[in-house]
């Protein structure tokens, strides 16, 4: 059941530059989606958001981007800090469950 | 602290056997997630309860149940354990239904010898 992918199990950036994490989704019944940022031994934590009326949320340093037509979105991070090192997860919700990407390691060197 | 409590941390039985793990959502929260991550996998969606009913069921083996309490914690019930049902399992728990974001707690890691 890969209705949520994250093509890409790792990144690594150098610090101050951008971070773009991928993911995309099958179903069309998703209408809200999500990315999580997880650390060791601790559960995911919520970091944006994005509503599928909106093309665009920002959040700081974070962005994500949705591309309905695609069927894809994507985190930016700018600039990447060392503490941003992590495991990210993409997430899409709709129809009462919400379903998680693979996950990517991001690695930001200092 | 995400306010979700997970019980047992940890936990390490023999195949055949049967687990329950527990999860207390956050306060006021009325909806509890359950997923589960083996290594190197994403959160693979088992169940979602909403106030005590059943919302929506995922990937979920028929050896694997769950149930949501009146005072809204929930358990997820293992039977049977083989040795692949070794893996991070995760509550979550949200005020409504759906889109909005859910809150996690730390996982009971479930090891099969």
């Amino acid at each position: 059941d890969q209705q949520v992918k994250q093509n890409s199990p790792s990144l690594s950036v150098q610090e101050g530059r951008i971070s773009i994490l991928n993911c995309d989704y099958t179903n069309s019944m998703f209408d809200y989606f999500l990315w999580y940022k997880k650390y060791p031994a601790e559960g995911p934590t919520f970091l944006i958001s994005i509503s599928s009326i909106k093309d665009k949320n920002e959040d700081g340093r974070f962005t994500v981007f949705l591309n309905k037509s695609a069927k894809h979105l994507s985190l930016h991070i700018v600039p990447s800090q060392p503490g941003d090192s992590a495991v990210y997860f993409c997430a899409a919700s709709g129809n009462n469950d919400m379903r998680f990407g693979a996950g990517t390691r991001l690695t930001v060197k200092p | 602290d995400s306010g979700v409590t997970q019980t047992p941390k940890h936990l390490i039985t023999a195949t055949g056997q049967r687990v329950t793990l527990r999860c207390s959502p956050r306060s006021g929260d009325l909806s509890v997630y359950w997923y589960q991550q083996s290594l190197d996998q994403g959160l693979q969606f088992l169940i979602h309860y909403y106030n005590g009913e059943e919302r929506a069921k995922g990937n979920i083996l028929e050896r694997f149940s769950a149930q949501q309490f009146p005072d809204l914690h929930s358990e997820l019930n293992l039977s049977s354990l083989e040795l692949g049902d070794s893996a991070l399992y995760f509550c979550a728990s949200s005020r409504d239904r759906g889109n909005e974001k859910l809150f996690f707690g730390s996982g009971t890691q479930l090891s099969v010898l």
